[in-house]
This record gives C-alpha cells, sequence and structure tokens, in this order.
C-alpha cells in the first residue's frame, strides 16, 4: 500500500498519560496536515506542515498538542496529559504541491483514540 | 471565519432514485471546493472537486457562488453509493498555509 499510513490504528490510554501518533505521507508529497474528528462530526484541521516547517499551528487544540516532522517525511502528533475529551479519531493528509492532483489531500485511516 | 453546512445528517433514497446532497459555504475569499467520500470500513477520499469540471461514478457537482452552494448530484443512484459524503472548502490561512473546513457530513443510505 503506497497510501499515507499512520500508527497504530488504535490507542486506548489513561487519563493524564502522554499519547505519540505517526504518520508517513506518500513519498513525494511535501505536505502533511493534521486533523481530529469526533462522533458525528467532519474532520477538524489542526496543524499543516511544508517539507519540515510547521506553517500553521494556530488551530492546535490546546498546549498539549504538537506536532513535529523533522525531516520533512513522516510526523508525529503528540498529546500530553490526556483528557477523556481528546478521546477522537486523528487523520492524517498529504497532498503534492505541483501537478495535476495539486493539494489534493490524501488521508490515511486514521489512529482511534480513547482515553478512559 | 469559513463554514461549511451540510444540513441533512441523512439521506435515505431508493435505488434508480435521483440523489441530491446539499451543501452551502460561507468564506469571503475565492472558495474551492471538494466532496469526500468514506465507504464503510475505508478511509476518507477525494470525489470530486469543483475547479475540475468533472463527474466522478456519476456524481456532478456545480460550485453556484450566487447561492453559496456546492450541492452533490447523481441522477441514478446505486446500492454502492451508500456512504458518508462531506463537503470541504479550502481555505487560506497566510504564510503558504491552508486547510480544508469539512462540513458534519452526510450519510446516504441506498435502499435496493
Amino acid at each position: 500500500d503506497t497510501g499515507v499510513s499512520q500508527d497504530p490504528r488504535h490507542k486506548i490510554t489513561k487519563r493524564g498519560q502522554n499519547v505519540t501518533f505517526r504518520c508517513d505521507p506518500i513519498s513525494e508529497h511535501n505536505r502533511l496536515y493534521w486533523y481530529r474528528q469526533t462522533l458525528g462530526q467532519g474532520p477538524e484541521f489542526l496543524t499543516y506542515f511544508q517539507n519540515e516547517a510547521q506553517l500553521e499551528k494556530s488551530r492546535l487544540l490546546s498546549d498539549r498538542f504538537s506536532a513535529e516532522r523533522p525531516k520533512g517525511s513522516f510526523s508525529t502528533l503528540e498529546i500530553q496529559r490526556t483528557e477523556q475529551g481528546d478521546s477522537a479519531m486523528y487523520l492524517c493528509a498529504s497532498s503534492p504541491r505541483t501537478g495535476v492532483v495539486a493539494d489534493t489531500q490524501y488521508f490515511g485511516p486514521g489512529t482511534r483514540l480513547t482515553v478512559l | 471565519a469559513q463554514r461549511v453546512t451540510q444540513p441533512e445528517k441523512l439521506l435515505s433514497v431508493f435505488k434508480g432514485a435521483p440523489v441530491e446532497l446539499k451543501c452551502n459555504y460561507s468564506y469571503s475569499g475565492s472558495p474551492e471546493l471538494f466532496w469526500y467520500v468514506q465507504y464503510s470500513r475505508q478511509r476518507l477520499q477525494l470525489l470530486l472537486r469543483h475547479i475540475s469540471r468533472e463527474s466522478i461514478k456519476g456524481f456532478t457537482a456545480d460550485l453556484n457562488k450566487g447561492e453559496t452552494s456546492f450541492h452533490l448530484k447523481k441522477p441514478f443512484a446505486q446500492e454502492e453509493d451508500s456512504a458518508m459524503y462531506y463537503c470541504a472548502l479550502k481555505a487560506y490561512s497566510g504564510a503558504g498555509s491552508y486547510q480544508l473546513t469539512f462540513g458534519k457530513g452526510t450519510k446516504l443510505s441506498v435502499i435496493p
């Protein structure tokens, strides 16, 4: 499968613990996005990277949320001191900058987080 | 701030009947609209984008700037069209960055 991959697919944690999710974009895509999706809602934008630069992070939900893309390839999303309200599906997407499908976002399968 | 509204949470139609999934948007800039679809147990995937003006799987959508709408239509529904459909608006947020704002989605159920 050469699409966007995310790991883990499911994560159950206790309130107060830290969690980290990984996203591997399609290899030639230089743009990477994180979204959160809660039940009954559409995906909600969190943050955006172009190569290793995080160009938009104002939508991260709180200072407990952080994201990195150190070498412009894979990305990680970390949530510190998790709360029950953080339970959601976390989606990653990537897009190419140029070409016929420029800016078309390709989504990964998501990581489902459950905070007990 | 931009907003996307999908007024119907659930839409049920009979096989062979026409389908229209509604989407309205609010955005001060020049809009780019998309329809994404999520079939059962599959990831979210692009169905079509307005700038391509294409028909995918028999679906079409026309951007109506006067009514700020981007409704998704298909003349004859098929059972395999049953899925969750999301309308999305591409909005620029400065510094070379942009984001997609999604509606809450409409679940289409095609009755055999």
